[in-house]
């Protein structure tokens, strides 16, 4: 079966700091990762996902096969960063797509 | 304006009654899903629709009752409402399937007193 795991509720880092929020997922077969993110009054939105392979608002995110990881990175942190994140997956062909429970990050001023 | 929308944003209502929420989509999306966000914030699939066909439906009770009349739309219904219904309800679409980007709606919560 398909889980994500976050395993930070909270996470708090200065502006400037690099951010790293933890995704773990376990999954048979071929998966493919999603990050979403909801700022504060926003609605949930699409972050990134791993195939695109892209940066958006300076973040980005490698699949790690090895360690089953999806970890989401920002070298330099922005309080507009501040928002609950979610890390997700769906299996190839899925038509479904599980959450994490979410990170909570905060970047202090 | 090109968005999923749900209504109500807020519903408040006592144990025991019957309700529904409504999503619309006007992105010319096939897939269309209600989640549930628990109070930690967890997100929690419960049903999922492609082209009006129930595709996924998860251990929900059977007082939740999705429908969809046209792939634009899917709203949920729920009898016999209890304390433990109480979270925020998000309806999403996507243009098909999991892997295709999901667009959520704004959320409804859903309030058990």
């Amino acid at each position: 079966a398909q889980r994500v795991t976050q395993p930070e509720k909270l996470l708090s880092v200065f502006k400037g700091a690099p951010v790293e929020l933890k995704c773990n997922y376990s999954y048979s077969g071929s998966p493919e990762l999603f990050w979403y993110v909801q700022y504060s009054r926003q609605r949930l939105q699409l972050l990134l996902r791993h195939i695109s392979r892209e940066s958006i608002k300076g973040f980005t995110a490698d699949l790690n096969k090895g360690e089953t990881s999806f970890h989401l990175k920002k070298p330099f942190a922005q309080e507009e960063d501040s928002a609950m994140y979610y890390c997700a997956l769906s299996g190839t062909g899925a038509n479904n797509l599980f959450f994490g429970t979410g990170t909570r990050l905060t970047v202090i001023p | 304006d090109t968005a999923v929308s749900q209504t109500p944003k807020y519903l408040v209502t006592q144990m025991g009654n019957d309700k529904s929420i409504k999503c619309e989509q006007n992105l010319g999306h096939d897939t269309m899903y209600w989640y549930k966000q628990d109070s930690k914030k967890f997100l929690k699939i419960m049903f999922s629709y492609n082209n009006k066909e129930l595709i996924i439906n998860e251990t929900v009770p059977n007082r939740f009752s999705p429908k969809s009349p046209d792939k634009a739309h899917l709203n949920l219904h729920i009898n016999s409402l209890e304390l433990g219904d109480s979270a925020v309800y998000f309806c999403a679409s996507s243009l098909q399937g999991g892997n295709s980007p999901l667009h959520f709606g704004n959320g409804t919560r859903l309030t058990v007193t």
